[in-house]
């Protein structure tokens, strides 16, 4: 079955370091990978996705994340973080059920 | 309005109530999805609809019962909750259901059951 782990509910950078948020996730498929960011009071929306083709996925705001297969992880990278970029983030993968797995989510905090 | 619309944004009810949620899309999208969101947990589809028939029903308790009028509504009907119900429940559409659709959210209802 797909899972989806997120390493850490609460990731904490200071403004200008770099932003780290990893997924690891386990498929039997060649999986569909997506981030999503949540911004307080709101739903959520779409980062970036991997379906084919190059590895590394370039998303907005900035955001980018490398698809490994060898290592089944979906990392989520900003160079330089903003004030802007304090919310929750989700990883998901594709189900075999054609419906979305998805992590429990990393509380991005900014330190000014 | 523009993309998905929750309302209400709150509710309060009693155990014994009778409740509906409401979400509409304005994207021309033809599916549409229920979401569970409960602090540090992962996102629970409970309903899925792909042009107004519900495709996917993950294992709900019937004192959740969704109503898909047509492609832009979607209903979920409350009763008889129990306080662990208590959550942000999720409205979302995509073009279709397939997996590799990006969904668009609603802000959510804060649902609060006493």
């Amino acid at each position: 079955a797909q899972s989806v782990t997120q390493l850490g509910s609460h990731v904490s950078v200071s403004e200008g370091a770099l932003v780290l948020l990893r997924c690891n996730y386990s498929s039997s498929v060649p999986p569909y990978l997506f981030w999503y960011v949540q911004y307080p009071n709101q739903g959520l929306q779409l980062l970036l996705k991997y379906t084919t083709g190059a590895t590394l996925v370039k998303g907005i705001n900035g955001f980018e994340a490398e698809f490994k297969k060898s290592e089944t992880s979906f990392h989520l990278t900003k160079p330089s973080a903003h004030m802007s970029d304090a919310a929750e983030y989700f990883c998901a993968v594709s189900g075999s059920n054609y419906q979305l797995i998805w992590g429990a989510g990393t509380k991005l905090i900014i330190k000014p | 309005e523009t993309g998905v619309t929750q309302t209400p944004r709150h509710l309060v009810m009693g155990m014994t109530n009778k409740k509906s949620l409401k979400c509409e899309q304005h994207l021309g999208h033809n599916a549409m999805y229920w979401y569970k969101q409960s602090a540090k947990k992962p996102l629970e589809l409970m309903f899925v609809y792909n042009f107004k028939e519900q495709t996917e029903n993950n294992s709900v308790p019937s004192r959740f019962s969704p109503e898909c009028p047509n492609s832009s509504h979607l209903f979920l009907h409350l009763h008889t909750l129990q306080p662990e119900d208590s959550a942000l429940y999720l409205c979302a559409s995509s073009l279709t259901s397939g997996v590799y659709n990006e969904q668009f959210f609603g802000p959510g209802t804060r649902l609060t059951v006493l």
